[in-house]
């Protein structure tokens, strides 16, 4: 157990809806970075918030959303569904901002559009 | 172009083996490198990491090397064990930018 928590584990919808995936990080971690592992494919980086602000920008779409709040836990917002946004999304937490730190991940949300 | 290159993309080794995965990369500058392990549906936690000044790290049965002149990486399993299948991924950091690779899928088979 990493110490991250994701909910939902599963989620399963209609293209073109909107979803929430939530992320709690491990206790003391200031920084969460959320990932899109489709089928068979690698890791993508999205994004990274380090204490509420946005500190890093990787292959997120204009239809998708972040956000941290101040009790740290954050949100991945996916909107207008397409059936290729159907992956695994994981969050991951560490203590600071730059890229020396350990990653911790969670366990993931499965989200399939149908 | 993916700054991260895996190779082999899959191996299949008899349980007590040893295998050896590379990975080899052009990110640059460099901060360090990590493993990171993944069984399948779950995810991925950290093996090793490396700065630029190591060129070797261990963590239990798994061994990690880096040549930070060739920018070339490996992670060697010794007597693997059935535990060991999942797929095995090379993440480069540059400052708080990772570079993943696209990972070496292990089966190991008794």
């Amino acid at each position: 157990d990493s110490g991250v928590t994701q909910t939902p584990k599963h989620l399963i919808t209609a293209t073109g809806q909107r979803v929430t995936l939530r992320c709690s990080p491990r206790s003391g971690d200031l920084s969460v970075y959320w990932y899109q592992q489709s089928l068979d494919q690698g890791l993508q980086f999205l994004i990274q918030y380090y204490n509420g602000e946005e500190r890093a920008k990787g292959n997120i779409l204009e239809r998708f959303s972040a956000q941290q709040f101040p009790d740290l836990h954050s949100e991945l917002n996916l909107s207008s569904l397409e059936l290729g946004d159907s992956a695994l999304y994981f969050c991951a937490s560490s203590p600071s901002a730059g890229g020396e730190d350990t990653q911790y991940f969670g366990p993931g949300t499965r989200l399939t559009v149908l | 172009k993916n700054q991260v290159e895996q190779s082999p993309q899959s191996l299949i080794i008899l349980e007590g083996k040893n295998c050896t995965l590379q990975c080899n990369y052009t990110v640059s500058p460099f901060s360090n490198l990590r493993w990171y392990k993944q069984d399948t549906g779950r995810g991925p936690v950290s093996l090793t990491i490396m700065t630029f000044s190591e060129n070797t790290k261990s963590n239990g049965r798994y061994t990690a090397t880096l040549d930070a002149d060739t920018k070339q990486s490996s992670l060697h399993i010794t007597a693997s064990q059935l535990s060991d299948s999942a797929s095995y991924i090379c993440v480069v950091s540059n400052d708080y930018k990772l570079s993943f690779g696209a990972g070496t899928t292990v089966t190991v088979r008794a």
